[in-house]
């Protein structure tokens, strides 16, 4: 059985500040990871998706992937409270295939 | 920007009853997906198609469920018979044929009591 597993949270931070989030994965064969928020009643909305190992930076965003350790997280640096959602990690098994989605961390950012 | 479409938003139907929901993927996508969501969990797959048929399926995709793309532009999730465990958002997705990132529609909420 393939598992995505994050903290539920809540996660809570002052405005400004740095929200790292954190998921491991159960299959070493993975193969591409992203990043989605949710809001309360709203669909997925995709952040950024990482293959390789390593860091990959998007505006506030940067995403770090150890496969070795088969380990990705999320850094939102300068947290605004309008980054107050679940954060949730969704893995890739095979190209072209389903995602397995983590439960979701919850942030909050605090003014 | 291009985007999955789904309606209803929202419907409540009785149990036993049989419910459609619909999709309108981004245009040039091949790969489409349904996802549901319970109250509080986990995003859950049910299924991905592609080249007109199932490609994957979940073990909770079972014989209620079954999706059809008719006409070439909408993609349906049929539910027949409807359980009140049922009752979750479903969201429609997809993507294109060679990229990974899967693009998500509003949902559709199920209500079943």
């Amino acid at each position: 059985q393939k598992e995505v597993e994050q903290n539920s949270g809540p996660l809570s931070v002052p405005e400004g500040a740095i929200a790292s989030l954190n998921c491991t994965y159960s299959d070493r064969g993975s193969q591409s990871f992203f990043w989605y928020r949710q809001y309360s009643g709203k669909s997925p909305e995709l952040i950024m998706f990482i293959y390789s190992n390593g860091d990959k930076e998007d505006g506030r965003f940067t995403a770090q992937l150890n496969k070795a350790s088969q380990y990705v997280s999320l850094l939102i640096r300068d947290s605004q409270p309008s980054d107050s959602a679940t954060y949730l990690c969704a893995v890739n098994y095979n190209q072209g295939g389903k995602l397995i989605f983590g439960q979701g961390t919850e942030l909050s950012v605090k003014p | 920007e291009p985007e999955v479409t789904q309606t209803p938003s929202h419907q409540v139907t009785q149990m036993g009853q049989e419910v459609i929901l619909r999709c309108v993927p981004i245009s040039n996508h091949l790969y489409f997906y349904w996802y549901r969501q319970i109250l509080g969990q986990k995003v859950e797959f049910l299924v991905s198609f592609y080249n007109n048929e199932i490609s994957e399926k979940s073990e909770i995709f079972d014989d209620q469920f079954s999706v059809e793309r008719p006409d070439g532009s909408n993609f349906t999730l049929k539910i027949r018979s409807t359980k009140l465990e049922d009752s979750a958002m479903y969201f429609c997705a997809s993507r294109t044929g060679s990229g990974n990132t899967i693009y998500f529609g509003e949902g559709s909420w199920l209500t079943v009591v």
